[in-house]
């Protein structure tokens, strides 16, 4: 089957650094994508691996292992607007439409 | 640029009502097209994709349906709505190509009573 994890909540403070996990069992492996999900609004698209390693991007950094079957995002120097839920993705195969396989995502909370 | 509507924004319907909501993207050929659904503090949950015309995989058993008339237009429907239908209904796009990243539409946010 197919199975993304994340952690439900987590709550960091204004200037800190957060780490947010995804782990992963699909059925194949075509990238992870990671999004940013305010209340109410649509999902922004925030980072692509589909090569382990890291991608950095500003104050967003995303990291994957594939053999692990392990993402993180990284966010340096939170802001309160970083509060929002974030959403870990696979795409298992590159054809089918390219359909993504979504985490329940992570619930950010920035705190003064 | 490539910009991706949907409406309405915010729809209440009576259970047992007709569903009709749709989605267009400007500023692109071809593009796969995806319809999603969001109950309240949950995630993503994929029910139709389209590669193409009239191309349409559903991913969940459900009474609802879409459709692509027009190269840029999805279209999801439902002949009597039920209380479950409630939820956030997103629209994507990508380009047919491997690796493409998936945008989406602003939302219609569905309260079925």
């Amino acid at each position: 089957g197919q199975n993304i994890d994340q952690p439900t909540e987590m709550t960091a403070t204004e200037g800190a650094i957060v780490q947010i996990n995804c782990t992963y069992q699909t059925s194949g492996f075509n990238g992870l994508f990671w999004y940013q999900q305010h209340a109410g609004e649509a999902p922004t698209f925030l980072s692509y691996n589909v090569l382990d390693g890291l991608e950095e991007k500003g104050r967003f950094s995303s990291f994957l292992s594939r053999s692990k079957g392990y993402s993180y995002l990284l966010l340096k120097e939170l802001q309160m607007k970083d509060s929002a839920s974030y959403l870990c993705a696979v795409r298992p195969v590159y054809n089918q439409g390219g359909k993504l396989i979504f985490g329940q995502g992570t619930e950010l909370s920035v705190k003064p | 640029s490539q910009t991706i509507h949907q409406w309405p924004a915010t729809l209440v319907q009576p259970v047992g009502s007709p569903l009709s909501l749709e989605c267009t993207v400007e500023g692109t050929s071809n593009p796969n097209l995806y319809w999603y659904r969001q109950a309240a503090g949950r995630g993503l949950q994929l029910l139709f994709y389209s590669v193409g015309i009239g191309q349409i995989s559903s991913e969940v058993p459900q009474n609802l349906s879409a459709s692509r008339p027009q190269d840029r237009q999805f279209i999801l429907s439902s002949k009597k709505l039920l209380l479950s239908d409630s939820g956030f209904y997103l629209c994507a796009w990508s380009e047919p190509r491997t690796g493409a990243t998936q945008y989406f539409g602003p939302g219609t946010r569905l309260t079925v009573l």
